[in-house]
């Protein structure tokens, strides 16, 4: 089935750093990948959405400057965290579509710790 | 008032117990997912429904679009069903096939 593979699994970086996120479909185009943030006990929210080839669409809220996503290929997209802050520590997960069957693949989630 | 909404949000059954989780929103949709999230964080698409019902091993799938309402049900159910069970919904309208989630039903299967 399509699978998307997400690194890093976990990450624990210092205040200020950044830290990039790579999402990549394996056996299939992501020409539409979606970005969630996740704070715990809370439900997924969506950041951004990365269009191959094109600039990202940001939710509300959410700082473009800050939340970097690049989308250069069918098959890869990142999300980097600038100059990271504890506020910052949360779960991300991207996810993306697929025609058949028709739906959704998930990442399996970065949990990023920044101290 | 949140677009989907989940009941209960937290569900302790016996190992074997038939289990119901409920999913209502309010918004025009497209299609309804459903999803598994472990411990972990990785998050599993169960179904996608837009009408009717599916059945997948003990995992069933119904939804009522005219009350705008899904049920996902677990029968015999495992401790290795214990995890989060999220509902999901694309819109009808709007931006193209994202997905608005519900907060999610934490369910523990008790051996």
């Amino acid at each position: 089935g399509a699978v998307v593979s997400q690194h890093p699994s976990w990450v624990i970086c210092k205040s200020g750093t950044s830290v990039k996120i790579e999402c990549r479909s394996l056996d299939f185009q992501a020409t539409t990948m979606f970005w969630y943030r996740q704070f715990p006990k809370q439900s997924l929210m969506l950041m951004a959405t990365s269009n191959e080839g094109s600039k990202a669409t940001y939710e509300q809220g959410v700082e473009k400057d800050k939340f970097l996503i690049n989308h250069a290929s069918l098959t890869l997209s990142t999300l980097t965290v600038t100059s990271a802050h504890p506020e910052d520590s949360s779960f991300y997960i991207c996810s993306a579509t697929i025609r058949v069957p028709r739906g959704y693949t998930f990442g399996s989630g970065t949990r990023l710790t920044v101290v | 008032k949140n677009e989907v909404e989940q009941s209960p949000q937290n569900l302790t059954a016996q190992e074997g117990e038939f289990i119901t989780i409920n999913c209502s929103y309010s918004v025009g949709i497209s299609a309804l997912h459903w999803l598994q999230q472990h411990p972990g964080g990785g998050i599993v698409s169960l179904f996608m429904l837009s009408s009717g019902k599916k059945k997948h091993g003990r995992l069933i799938a119904t939804i009522n679009i005219q009350e705008k309402h899904s049920s996902l049900h677990i029968t015999a159910s495992h401790p290795r069903d214990s995890a989060v069970y999220i509902c999901a919904v694309i819109g009808s309208s709007g931006s193209a096939r994202q997905l608005t989630f519900g907060s999610g039903t934490q369910l523990t299967v008790l051996p």
